[in-house]
């Protein structure tokens, strides 16, 4: 069964104390991994897309690597408003229904000043 | 410069009391999704259009409906909402299905009295 497991549930970080966020996956028919960030109440808002294995992409003090099982988003010098919920999808080819996304449960990340 | 755009923010029904929550967009996307998330959840795809091409979820209760009448809007409509339908309703966009980003709303809170 395609899976999407997110890694840890909750982090708490003191400000400028760098950390990763882990993303593993077990699908088949990869089309892209996806990092989204959510803040309470809103709408997921986009970050990043990788499509192969040992792509990284880099946002301020965000980074997303992935790997053929997982992927990590790192947080280097955290500040305070680096605190969300970031949100892992998965795309996969479904032979039935087309191209579908699976969704983590997300990391809850909490930066203190 | 809202893009993908749902009304109302909150909304309150009662049990059994028929509800529709609304979306609109400005990016001319050919996709348009709806995922119900529940609190510390990941957000699970009830439905996605492309074009008017409707594609529902094998485990979507048949509780909920939807609707698109143009390119602009789609309708999400709960037909007798229960306890459990009490969630956050987010819309999001694409302009392909394939290999292509989410833009969401900011999502209508459904509280069920």
């Amino acid at each position: 069964e395609d899976q999407v497991t997110q890694s840890p549930e909750a982090l708490r970080l003191q400000e400028g104390e760098s950390s990763s966020l882990n993303c593993s996956y077990t699908v088949s028919g990869l089309r892209g991994l996806f990092w989204y960030r959510q803040d309470p109440g809103k709408g997921p808002e986009f970050l990043f897309t990788l499509y192969s294995a040992g792509e990284e992409k880099e946002k301020e003090r965000l980074k997303a690597t992935l790997t053929k099982k997982e992927s990590f988003l790192h947080i280097t010098a955290p500040k305070p408003e680096d605190s969300a919920t970031y949100l892992c999808a998965v795309q996969a080819e479904n032979v039935y229904t087309g191209n579908q996304f699976y969704f983590g449960t997300g990391t809850s990340l909490t930066v203190i000043p | 410069d809202a893009m993908v755009i749902q009304n109302p923010r909150y909304q309150v029904t009662q049990f059994g009391k028929p509800v529709t929550l609304s979306c609109s967009q400005t990016l001319n996307h050919n996709v348009m999704y709806w995922y119900q998330q529940k609190s510390s959840q990941a957000p699970k795809l009830l439905f996605h259009y492309y074009d008017k091409d409707f594609n529902n979820e094998a485990d979507t209760p048949d509780n909920f409906q939807s609707r698109r009448p143009n390119t602009s809007f789609c309708f999400l409509d709960i037909r007798s909402p229960g306890l459990g339908d009490a969630a956050m309703y987010l819309c999001a966009t694409s302009r392909e299905s394939r290999d292509e980003k989410l833009f969401f709303g900011s999502g209508t809170q459904l509280s069920v009295l």
